[in-house]
């Protein structure tokens, strides 16, 4: 039972435009959540986060947005760099960590 | 910022042996550490909890008898996939908080180790 869930298992975007990734979670009593990039054989590293008392957190480039009505978020990274080609992993803190499935992101010149 | 180790980065085993993959903190002291785990194309999945000193507990689903835990000291906790068979390779996480919080942001994850039993 996939409790956080990110439905495109892939992106290309053009550099300098906008990457939207979206995660879409089941479980209400989630309130916090995180985003984490993740290159090839290595672990992967914090991104940006958010509490569920919030709809919105901006750091950089990067901004996540929560809509708890629709047990949503997404992040926003803009402009997208060829250095933000990854995997990115949505999670959800319960008493411990639930990662979604992941996104790969390219970013092309 | 805080790093964790892990050690060996690749290892392959023929099937029926034993691995152990080590985890460090090598800045921080680490109550408290993950071992997770990650097919291809898949979510991490958390395997156990590793609190210093104590017993790891283990995730639905997860042989504690196969993949076993040690937490001997607050900078070090050990993967062993005893018995290993193929269906055991994977890519083994493990990450470590730098608080005493139950789970934070503040959770620092090592590089991986990726297994291939043959």
């Amino acid at each position: 039972d996939q409790q956080v869930k990110q439905n495109s298992p892939s992106l290309s975007v053009q550099e300098g435009r906008i990457s939207i990734l979206n995660c879409d979670y089941t479980n209400s009593m989630f309130d916090y959540f995180l985003w984490y990039k993740k290159y090839p054989a290595e672990g992967p590293t914090f991104l940006i986060s958010i509490s569920s008392i919030k709809d919105k957190n901006e750091d950089g480039r990067f901004t996540v947005f929560l809509n708890k009505s629709a047990k949503h978020l997404s992040l926003h990274i803009v402009p997208s760099q060829p250095g933000d080609s990854a995997v990115y992993f949505c999670a959800a803190i319960d008493d411990k960590l639930i990662f979604g499935t992941g996104t790969r992101l390219q970013v092309f010149p | 910022g805080a790093v964790v180790s892990q050690h060996p980065s690749w290892v392959i085993c023929k099937s029926g042996t034993s691995v152990k993959i080590e985890c460090r903190s090598l800045d921080f002291q680490a109550t408290t550490m993950f071992w997770y785990r990650q097919f291809p194309k898949q979510s991490l999945m958390l395997m156990a909890t590793s609190n210093e000193g104590s017993k790891a507990t283990y995730e639905q689903g997860v042989e504690k008898d196969k993949f076993l835990i040690n937490h001997a000291s607050l900078t070090l906790s050990t993967l062993t996939v005893t018995s290993a068979h193929p269906e055991d390779s994977s890519f083994y996480i493990c990450s470590a908080l730098t608080s005493t919080e139950p789970v934070t942001t503040e959770q620092y994850f090592g590089p991986g180790t990726r297994l291939t039993v043959t």
